[in-house]
Order: C-alpha cells, then structure tokens, then sequence
C-alpha cells in the first residue's frame, strides 16, 4: 500500500538559509499535517490542511509557511534558518477523524 | 495543552506486561496511541474515541475514560519488538490535529 512520500530524507542548511520540504500523502487522504519533532522530544504539531485549505494551526514560527497544492502535495516553507529549527520534520496525512499515517520524515540539520 | 504520560520510562523483561497512561487538563474527543523507534516515523497502534470504548490488538490494548481525560495502554507479555517511545496524541472536537503527550520510553530485555 502507498505510504507518504517525504523529501528530501536529510538536507543541510546553514543560518538565515532558506528550505523547502515536500509530503505527498496517501492516495485520497484529505487531511495532511506537519510535525517538528527535536531530539529526544515529542512531534508538535505545526499546521494542518483539510482538502487544501489550512484548517489548524499549531506552534508554527511566522518564518514558516505551509501550503497544499491541487494534487494534494503539501510543501513547508522555512526562512531565515535558525540553528533551533534542527529537527525532524514528519508529514502525515489521513481521512478526518482517522487515524494518522506518518512519512520516513525530512531531517533538517543547521549548520 | 500536551498530555502528559507516565511512566516516562519503563525497563521489562520479555514477557512481562506494561501499563502507559495518558491524562489531559482538557476535554477529550480521542485518544491515538503511536510507537516510535529512534530516527523513525511514529506508527499509528489503535485509536480510541470518547465513549469508555478499550480496544485490542493481539497482545496490546487500550481504554479511553473520557470523564476523568485519561487513556492507558496495556501491553501484556511484552516482545523484543515493543521496545521504543509510546506517545498518545489527544484530539478535541472539531480539530483533527493532535497534541502528542510527553512520551513513554520502553525498553524490553531478553
């Protein structure tokens, strides 16, 4: 079965760089969302779309940005890289009210 | 608004059984149960909605109270394979994103 697709798998920035990272979800989910999850943390929850319009939005940075495109893939914008944005960066996507399928994940390192 | 989970950590010997709990200062719509191993995306094991449902997965079961805002995880005769970080994620009414709790480390032991 389709899994969501994340990419890319690692990337390296430096400070004040800028990053894009891609989700393609699971086939017919009309719900993604983006995780941030720090070493030895929890995922929290950035933002979410449901059916390409943004419909929650959590501890997202305003350098962040997120949209969801007509074919469903969503991209997340960051901005003036900051060494703290280091991270894991989960993409998951569902039916509403359904369980949540998480990508391999996006690992951002700031150099 | 993160649940907060006990124990943070628990050490077990194969075959002996575990209970994680989830509590929330805030109204509950649903309680999804994740495990996670190091440097991989969380896996999704079962999703409770209020109601006082407990569902079971072979050895892995949960409950959801939704009076007193809290779910446990039960994992009875524990494998190798359950090793990792447990995280509940609470949903509330009308949202679909969820606030995942503080996270369960398990370590299971030959």
């Amino acid at each position: 079965a389709a899994g969501v697709i994340q990419s890319p798998r690692h990337l390296i920035k430096e400070k004040r760089e800028t990053a894009t990272l891609k989700c393609y979800p699971i086939p017919r989910h009309d719900t993604v969302y983006w995780y941030q999850q720090g070493p030895g943390q929890d995922p929290q929850f950035l933002i979410s779309f449901y059916e390409k319009m943004q419909s929650d939005k959590g501890s997202i940075p305003d350098r962040f940005s997120a949209q969801q495109f007509s074919d469903y893939h969503s991209e997340l914008n960051m901005s003036s890289l900051e060494l703290g944005d280091s991270a894991l960066y989960f993409c998951a996507s569902s039916l509403q009210n359904q369980p949540q399928h998480f990508g391999d994940g996006t690992r951002l390192s700031i150099l | 608004q993160q649940p907060v989970q006990s124990p943070q950590a628990v050490i077990l010997r194969e075959g002996e059984d575990a209970v994680i709990n989830c509590s929330s200062s805030k109204a509950l719509y649903s309680v999804h149960w994740y495990r996670q191993k190091h440097g991989e995306a969380p896996v999704f094991l079962m999703i409770l909605l209020k109601g006082g449902e407990q569902k079971g997965h072979e050895k892995i079961s949960a409950s959801f109270n939704e009076k007193k805002q809290q779910s446990s995880l039960y994992l009875t005769a524990s494998q190798l394979s359950y090793s990792g970080t447990y995280f509940c994620g609470t949903g509330r009414t009308g949202a679909n994103n969820l606030f995942f709790g503080t996270g369960t480390r398990l370590t299971v032991i030959p």
